[in-house]
């Protein structure tokens, strides 16, 4: 069985570029979640998911970060404009329920130059 | 508030040698449950092992264990056998009760498997 899917793996955008991230999660999952991960840290939420409503977007910057969820089953994530404090590894996770083990895609390293 | 701390930046430990990665907790939530992932150079959290706070027994999955002090409020992985592909960074999470599926993580301890 497949498991998360993130595309893509890497990404080099210019500052004041718009850029996407994609999230494939495992089937049947009911729950996403976007974590950010800066070098050396432990990831941190940005946004979760239960099926296709945001449940917790509470440390999403809203000014610039934006992520949907259609049909509950793929996620995007976007940032506009991206700024270089925003380099860093987007991971996207999925679990079959809130209180189940969270499964991990292999990340996108973004880098705003 | 909710908290993971992980003292120990990095660790070596030899080849079929035993070592436990340290991880302490805070949080006010009555139930809550652990965890351990691992990140390899390529990225990936690859999840381990987990440990609810009201299980009676410590988790075990094949060379992994937790060893779980409630009161002291720490919850250590313990890989035995280490081999050379487990050279990888572990974080330590948790997820309260009431914060809905939110993990909070460590700041990662980087461990190297010497041959």
């Amino acid at each position: 069985e497949a498991g998360v899917v993130q595309s893509p793996r890497y990404k080099i955008i210019e500052k004041k570029q718009p850029v996407a991230f994609w999230c494939n999660p495992i089937s049947g999952h009911n729950t996403l979640y976007w974590y950010l991960q800066n070098l050396g840290q432990g990831p941190e939420l940005l946004i979760r998911y239960e099926n296709e409503e945001a449940v917790d977007d509470s440390q999403l910057p809203k000014d610039r970060f934006s992520a949907e969820r259609l049909k509950g089953v793929d996620s995007t994530l976007k940032i506009q404009p991206a700024e270089l404090g925003d380099s860093a590894v987007y991971l996207c996770a999925s679990s079959l329920t809130r209180s189940t083990e969270a499964f991990f895609g292999q990340g996108t390293r973004l880098t705003v130059v | 508030a909710q908290k993971i701390t992980q003292t120990q930046p990095g660790m070596f430990v030899q080849e079929k040698e035993a070592v436990t990665l340290d991880c302490t907790y805070d949080t006010s939530d009555p139930s809550y449950g652990l965890f351990w992932y691992k990140q390899p150079s390529s990225g990936e959290m690859i999840f381990l092992i987990y440990q609810g706070s009201y299980d009676q027994q410590n988790a075990t999955e094949g060379r992994y264990s937790l060893n779980f002090q409630k009161a002291r409020k720490s919850a250590n992985l313990v890989i035995s056998a280490s081999q050379l592909g487990d050279s990888a960074m572990y974080f330590c999470a948790m997820r309260g009760y009431n914060q809905g599926g939110k993990l909070i993580f460590g700041q990662g301890t980087e461990l190297s498997v010497k041959p």
